[in-house]
């Protein structure tokens, strides 16, 4: 059974550009949420879709946006980039979703720097 | 504000030893979840505790949960240079800024294991 698949791997951009990155949850799985890991502030949760709907947001301005297909797919999308953007954007996915008693499956993750 | 705080947050210790990484947090969730980040790799879940009292172990390691103190231990026995990584907690964000589907983490517990 495939794991869950995040492209690019990594991602170079410079400030003020944007970028869309992409996840592909176990089969079957409905929920996908994104995670951003920095050294300084952890891991800090970023939004949830299930069957196509942001079903819980975390506390990013507007520029952090996602999106869920029929497929179960999703890409999230970051506009005007700044600085502290640079992360390691991770993705999960589960059936029910998280803290539905389940496990979360990780990818294994987008490596943004931002220049 | 809800937190979560692990302890210690660097840990080196030598093969053979026992130790035991704290997870404290100001939630009055019932549920809590240990995972486990290699270097340069993904997250892999390793518990869900999902009641007070919950124990659950796998090989080396062994976790706890006790709501009442909102305290989680994860024991290790006998440490192997294959367990150096990094462990984080995580409890559900419920009510903070969300419902669930809001995992809260730590900041992790870096391992390193030495001969």
């Amino acid at each position: 059974k495939a794991g869950v698949t995040q492209t690019p791997r990594y991602l170079i951009k410079t400030r003020g550009q944007q970028v869309t990155l992409s996840c592909s949850p176990i089969s079957g799985h409905r929920s996908v949420s994104w995670y951003q890991q920095t050294p300084g502030q952890g891991l800090q949760f970023l939004f949830e879709y299930f069957s196509e709907t942001q079903r819980n947001k975390g506390n990013f301005p507007g520029r952090f946006s996602g999106r869920q297909f029929s497929n179960s797919r999703s890409e999230m999308n970051v506009s005007t980039l700044e600085l502290g953007d640079s992360a390691l954007y991770l993705c999960a996915s589960s059936f029910l979703g998280p803290g539905r008693n389940e496990k979360l499956f990780f990818g294994s993750g987008t490596q943004l720097s931002v220049l | 504000e809800l937190k979560v705080e692990q302890n210690p947050l660097f840990l080196s210790m030598q093969e053979g030893k026992n130790y035991t990484i704290y997870c404290n947090y100001s939630t009055t969730s019932d549920r809590l979840y240990w995972y486990r980040q290699d270097p340069g790799k993904s997250l892999e879940s390793l518990f869900v505790l999902l009641s007070n009292g919950a124990v659950k172990q796998e090989g080396r390691l062994m976790a706890s949960l006790d709501t009442k103190a909102r305290l989680s231990t994860l024991h290790i026995t006998a440490a192997v240079h294959d367990l150096s990584a990094t462990y984080f907690c995580a409890v559900d964000g419920v009510g903070y800024g969300g419902s669930q589907g809001n995992l809260i983490f730590g900041k992790g517990t870096k391992l390193s294991v030495k001969p």
